[in-house]
């Protein structure tokens, strides 16, 4: 099955800086890769995802990049303000089956003022 | 915006109690889905559903869970006879198709005692 890796498990920045997650998948099936961000307390909240037919995507801060060939993707957070500490997982899915999701195992992020 | 909502927020229970946890997924959704996540861990793939059966599961969803669909609108997992290792937040999602994002509640904390 499915096997998503993620680093690192921890990652401080001062407010302003960008950060940057790192995942890995082994799957070459899988074709969908949702970011999510949960809040003490709260369930995943989607924040952005990518499909396997494209290789970035951008949404204001947040960005995604795919790359197929060494079955790696990354979450690139620009501009970090205090409200995005939290905890963000990468997850992977390949459509069949039960089209389940496969989450990494999380990186706790602190901006710090 | 439409959204998956959970009930119990927290539920205590007894070693060896059974267990319903409730959901309600977003009206047109057609596939449902239950993960946990142990404190300080990652999400975990308990059980798909579509069509009114399971079509996926995990090793962790052993004999004593289950999940129905009693109606059009809630979407139940039991648990019959808890252990101390259930203990987690369980999480209900859903998805409108195989090909788009999944929406999470908020979850439930289950502790047995």
């Amino acid at each position: 099955g499915e096997n998503v890796e993620q680093h690192p498990s921890t990652l401080s920045v001062q407010e302003g800086d960008s950060a940057v997650i790192k995942c890995t998948y082994s799957d070459s099936a899988s074709n969908y890769f949702p970011w999510y961000k949960q809040e003490l307390g709260k369930g995943p909240q989607l924040i952005i995802d990518i499909r396997s037919n494209v290789g970035e995507k951008k949404d204001q801060r947040i960005a995604v990049t795919l790359n197929k060939t060494a079955k790696h993707f990354s979450l690139h957070i620009t501009e970090t303000q205090p409200e995005d500490s939290a905890v963000y997982f990468c997850a992977a899915r390949a459509t069949g089956g039960g089209n389940k999701l496969t989450f990494g195992t999380g990186t706790q992020l602190k901006v710090e003022l | 915006e439409p959204e998956v909502t959970q009930t119990p927020s927290h539920q205590v229970t007894q070693m060896g109690q059974e267990v319903i946890l409730r959901c309600v997924p977003i009206s047109n959704h057609l596939y449902f889905y239950w993960y946990r996540q142990i404190l300080g861990q990652k999400v975990e793939f308990l059980v798909s559903f579509y069509n009114n059966e399971i079509s996926e599961k995990s090793e962790i969803f052993d004999d004593q869970f289950s999940v129905e669909r009693p109606d059009g609108s809630n979407f139940t997992l039991k648990i019959r006879s808890t252990k101390l290792e259930d203990s987690a937040m369980y999480f209900c999602a859903s998805i409108l198709d195989r090909n788009t994002e999944a929406f999470f509640g908020q979850g439930t904390r289950l502790t047995v005692v």
